[in-house]
């Protein structure tokens, strides 16, 4: 099952534009992740955020949390060619499994 | 180097055949996921193991099998009961009380 579902599915935008994705989930969370993939690689973790926080900042990276509306979004200010990739969402099962359930992801192209 | 590593990196198969996928992780975790990713789509977790010799079913584990007989290593067998086993296979694991995955670079598999 998937839990996350990423928007848009695809972004293009020149290089040193901002880029925001968006993620919603359908059930209670404890933190939700943020995993990016070079194509035909594996995931890397970006950020996580717990269900207790509304804000997160990490580099370029802001992430925001509504649990309310069950969304999260994504920042990345002032992109680089080299932050061309695929941006998953990830929340956890709630339960003691400390499984991840992810998004469809939003793939990015920035355009140099 | 602390990491995952997943081998191979392409694998080709002949249907009928079973085939498997190694995982190996030298960061002293000690639980350890495999996921199936389908082309544009997030990833659908197979199996996951959080001690040595115990594992779970995910959300699509028919026509696979795994162990985990040691804790560096979880591998996936992919028998041909899988119907549809074309895909790309990710290895992860995480660490006792973290909430983040880490991830091999993935066995791309293509059943001939």
């Amino acid at each position: 099952s998937q839990q996350g579902e990423e928007d848009p599915q695809a972004l293009s935008i020149q290089e040193g534009e901002n880029a925001t994705m968006n993620c919603s989930y359908k059930t209670s969370i404890n933190n939700l992740q943020w995993y990016r993939q070079n194509s035909g690689r594996g995931l890397v973790h970006l950020i996580l955020i717990r269900s207790n926080e509304r804000e997160k900042h990490s580099g370029r990276l802001r992430v925001t949390l509504d649990t309310s509306k069950k969304s999260s979004s994504l920042l990345i200010t002032a992109s680089r060619a080299a932050d061309t990739a695929s941006y998953f969402c990830a929340t956890d099962a709630m339960d003691s499994s400390y499984k991840l359930i992810f998004g469809s992801g939003t793939r990015l192209l920035v355009r140099p | 180097d602390g990491g995952i590593t997943q081998s191979p990196k392409y694998l080709f198969r002949k249907e009928g055949q079973n085939v498997t996928l190694s995982c190996e992780q030298n960061l002293n975790h000690d639980a350890m996921y495999w996921y199936r990713q389908d082309p544009g789509q997030g990833l659908r977790l197979i199996y996951y193991s959080q001690i040595v010799n115990d594992f779970q079913k995910g959300d699509i584990a028919e026509g696979y099998s795994v162990s985990r007989e040691k804790k560096e290593s979880f591998p996936l067998t992919v028998t041909s009961a899988q119907k549809n086993p074309t895909a790309f296979y990710l290895c992860a694991s995480r660490e006792r009380g973290a909430d983040e995955q880490f991830f091999g670079p993935g066995t791309r598999l293509t059943v001939l």
